[in-house]
């Protein structure tokens, strides 16, 4: 079975500093993965994914996450982060050939100035 | 477009009732999905369609049970409601075509047991 563990639950930075959200993931056969953002009252949107290709993953709102397989990780970085990134973030893992996409528990990121 | 449309957005329960919670997506996406979210401890399935007419089970379906009769809408019923359910429940939906899709979320219906 897959798992997802989110390295931090909470993770409190300043405006423009740098941040860096821990995933690894745990999978006996090939996988895609994903980073969803969830802005408070809101659903999840994505943020970027992996599904094959270069292991650095560029998505929406300036973040990126590189895939590691051989640490199993997908670890999303964001260079100068503002007070609108406050949020909380969730990776996710589904199998290739599976339906159902798996959870980490998530982290939630405050940004203070 | 509409995307995913979760009804209502907030309810209370008394212990013991029933209700459901609806779903529609408007973008004829195959894959639609029932998760929990509760603080803490990410989201977890109850339970997931890959097309009208079949359902199945998702890591914890106990107290639910859901029905697909059309592409567009995927309830999800509550019966004999309990304390621990409640939770906010996000209804999310993809296209079909490999699990590499992105999933759609509905804004989530709060749900409160009393």
């Amino acid at each position: 079975a897959q798992s997802v563990t989110q390295l931090d639950s909470q993770v409190p930075v300043f405006e423009e500093a740098p941040v860096e959200l821990r995933c690894n993931y745990s999978s006996s056969v090939s996988v895609y993965l994903f980073w969803y953002v969830q802005y408070p009252n809101q659903g999840l949107q994505l943020l970027l994914k992996y599904l094959s290709g270069s292991t650095l993953v560029k998505g929406i709102n300036g973040f990126e996450a590189e895939f590691n397989k051989s640490q199993t990780s997908f670890h999303l970085r964001k260079p100068s982060v503002h007070i609108s990134d406050t949020a909380e973030y969730f990776c996710a893992v589904s199998v290739k050939t599976g339906t159902a996409l798996i959870f980490g528990k998530g982290t939630t990121l405050s940004v203070s100035s | 477009n509409a995307g995913v449309t979760q009804t209502p957005k907030f309810r209370i329960l008394k212990i013991g009732q029933s209700m459901t919670l609806q779903c529609t997506q408007d973008m004829n996406h195959n894959y639609m999905y029932w998760y929990r979210q509760d603080p803490g401890m990410g989201l977890k399935l109850i339970y997931y369609s890959v097309g009208a007419g079949i359902t199945d089970k998702g890591e914890v379906p106990n107290g639910y049970n859901v029905s697909r009769s059309t592409t567009e809408d995927f309830p999800l019923r509550l019966e004999l409601a309990a304390p621990s359910q409640t939770s906010v429940y996000f209804c999310a939906s993809r296209q079909m075509g490999g699990s590499g899709g992105e999933l759609f979320f509905g804004e989530g219906s709060r749900l409160t047991v009393l």
